[in-house]
C-alpha cells in the first residue's frame, strides 16, 4: 500500500525559507507525478505545483517566484522550498500523487498533512 | 487560471436525504474535473475523477455527472459517515484549481 508523508519544521519565521519533504513508502516513485497542495486554517485548497519522475515542474504561477520543487529518487522522497515566507503562507500542506487516469488527473494518495505556521 | 464555484457552501441534511451538490467552472473543461471528500483533520480523500468515474473503493452512493462548464457531485442516501467538506478540481489546465468547498451539516 502506497503511503506519503511529510516531514519537516511546523514553526518558520518570516521572512526565511520554508522546507518540507515527502517520503514514499511501499512503491517507487520512479514513474510517478508528485505534487504539494496546501489548505490555510479553515481555508480552501491551493495547487503549488507537481515534479514528475523524470524531472518535469509546473509551478502555481501565483507562487512560481518563490517555489523550488525537487525529487530525489535514490531516497524516494520530493521536497518543497518556499522561500521569503509571510504568515500568509500558514497552512497545513500537503504532499499527493497527481494520477493521470487517461482521460482524466486527479490527486488519488495523499499525505496526511503538516501545518506549518509563519511567526516570528 | 480557470475559477471553479461551488454552491451550495454549506446544506444540512439528515441521514437518508439525496444531496446535491453544484460545481460551475469558469470556462469549458470538458470532462476534467474530481470530487473529494475532506473530513475536519484529515487528507482530501478522492472521491470521483473525470466528472463522472468513481474512484476504487468508494460507495456507489457517490456519483457525478457534467461536462463542460456545469457540474455535479450526488449523494443518493447520506450516510453518517458522509457529514464533510466536498471540493470539486478542474484537472483541465494549469495551474489545477479548486472550488471553494461545501459543508455538508447534520440538520
Amino acid at each position: 500500500q502506497v503511503q506519503l508523508q511529510e516531514s519537516g519544521p511546523g514553526l518558520v519565521k518570516p521572512p526565511e525559507t520554508l522546507s518540507l519533504t515527502c517520503t514514499v513508502s511501499g512503491d517507487s516513485i520512479s514513474t510517478y507525478y508528485l505534487s504539494w497542495i496546501r489548505q490555510p486554517p479553515g481555508k480552501g485548497l491551493e495547487y503549488i505545483g507537481y515534479i514528475s519522475y523524470s524531472g518535469s515542474i509546473n509551478y502555481n504561477p501565483s507562487l512560481k517566484s518563490r517555489v523550488t520543487i525537487s525529487v530525489d529518487t535514490s531516497k524516494n522522497q520530493f521536497s518543497l522550498k518556499l522561500s521569503s515566507v509571510t504568515a500568509a503562507d500558514t497552512a497545513v500542506y500537503y504532499c499527493a500523487r497527481l494520477y493521470n487516469y487517461g482521460y482524466g488527473d486527479a490527486f488519488d494518495i495523499w499525505g496526511q498533512g503538516t501545518m506549518v505556521t509563519v511567526s516570528s | 487560471d480557470i475559477q471553479m464555484t461551488q454552491s451550495p457552501s454549506s446544506v444540512s441534511a439528515s441521514v437518508g436525504d439525496r444531496v446535491t451538490i453544484t460545481c460551475r467552472a469558469s470556462q469549458g473543461i470538458s470532462s476534467w474535473l474530481a470530487w473529494y471528500q475532506q473530513k475536519p483533520g484529515k487528507a482530501p480523500k478522492l472521491l470521483i475523477y473525470a466528472a463522472s468515474s468513481l474512484q476504487r473503493g468508494v460507495p456507489s452512493r457517490f456519483s457525478g455527472s457534467g461536462s463542460g462548464t456545469d457540474f455535479t457531485l450526488t449523494i443518493s442516501s447520506l450516510q453518517p459517515e458522509d457529514f464533510a467538506t466536498y471540493y470539486c478540481q478542474q484537472a483541465n489546465s494549469f495551474p489545477l484549481t479548486f472550488g471553494g468547498g461545501t459543508k455538508v451539516e447534520i440538520k
